[in-house]
């Protein structure tokens, strides 16, 4: 298995520009995760999909802060407009979803805004 | 609300020591799940046990053991005769039963930096 796949490892971009951050979990699994991690709050929980349903995304910071997951295999983080704040490594997670399974991580995306 | 402690900011210890890395959780729930995470500088992160509330039976795997208290709601992780491929920042994490029982977000400490030393 491919495992979890994020893209891109590494965006660098200027405040006010909008980012998208994309993920693709494994194959059969039905929760997906986006995690936030930085020094000073450590890892994050943003939001999270069950069966392409939004949970709980009491997580997101703002309304700059947009998840979707359109279909199984695929979902996006979107931030607009970016700010410095906002830099981070960016992790997606995925599990089978049954009874809090074991989450695989992505490698991450790490962002800076400029 | 879930919370999840972990002291020890850094560790530093010469290799071949047996190290301990401490977790303390709070929960309201009676069901729930513990887990510990790796990351090794390379920074993805990397499963290494998952426990869940009912299960206080010590475990062990190679040189890691898993010491699980619920009386003193700890989850201590320690690594024995410990090498320099250890190094790494160790994290605890919390996880409950949500209403509908299905997977919830893994709440997080703000981990432990290992660095072991030749």
């Amino acid at each position: 298995d491919a495992g979890v796949i994020q893209s891109p490892r590494h965006e660098v971009t200027e405040m006010g520009q909008e980012v998208t951050l994309r993920c693709k979990p494994i194959s059969g699994h039905n929760s997906l995760f986006w995690y936030r991690q930085t020094m000073m709050r450590g890892l994050e929980l943003l939001i999270y999909f069950n069966n392409n349903v939004p949970i709980d995304d009491s997580g997101m910071p703002e309304d700059r802060f947009s998840a979707k997951m359109p279909n199984a295999s695929f979902s996006t983080l979107k931030i607009q407009p970016s700010e410095p704040r906002d830099s981070a490594v960016y992790f997606c997670a995925s599990s089978r979803g049954a009874t809090n399974e074991k989450l695989f991580f992505g490698s991450g995306t790490q962002l800076s805004v400029l | 609300a879930q919370k999840v402690t972990q002291a020890q900011t850094e560790i530093s210890v010469v290799e071949k020591e047996d190290v301990t890395l401490d977790c303390v959780y709070e929960t309201r729930d009676t069901t729930y799940y513990l887990f510990w995470y790796k990351q090794p500088p390379s920074g993805e992160l990397v499963f290494l046990i998952r426990r869940n509330s009912f299960d206080e039976q010590n475990e062990i795997s190679g040189r890691y053991s898993w010491n699980f208290q619920k009386s003193t709601s700890s989850f201590n992780f320690t690594i024995t005769a410990s090498q320099v491929v250890d190094s790494a920042v160790y994290f605890c994490a919390l996880s409950e039963v949500n209403s509908g029982g299905g997977a919830d977000g893994l709440t997080f400490g703000k981990g432990t930096h290992l660095i072991i030393q030749p």
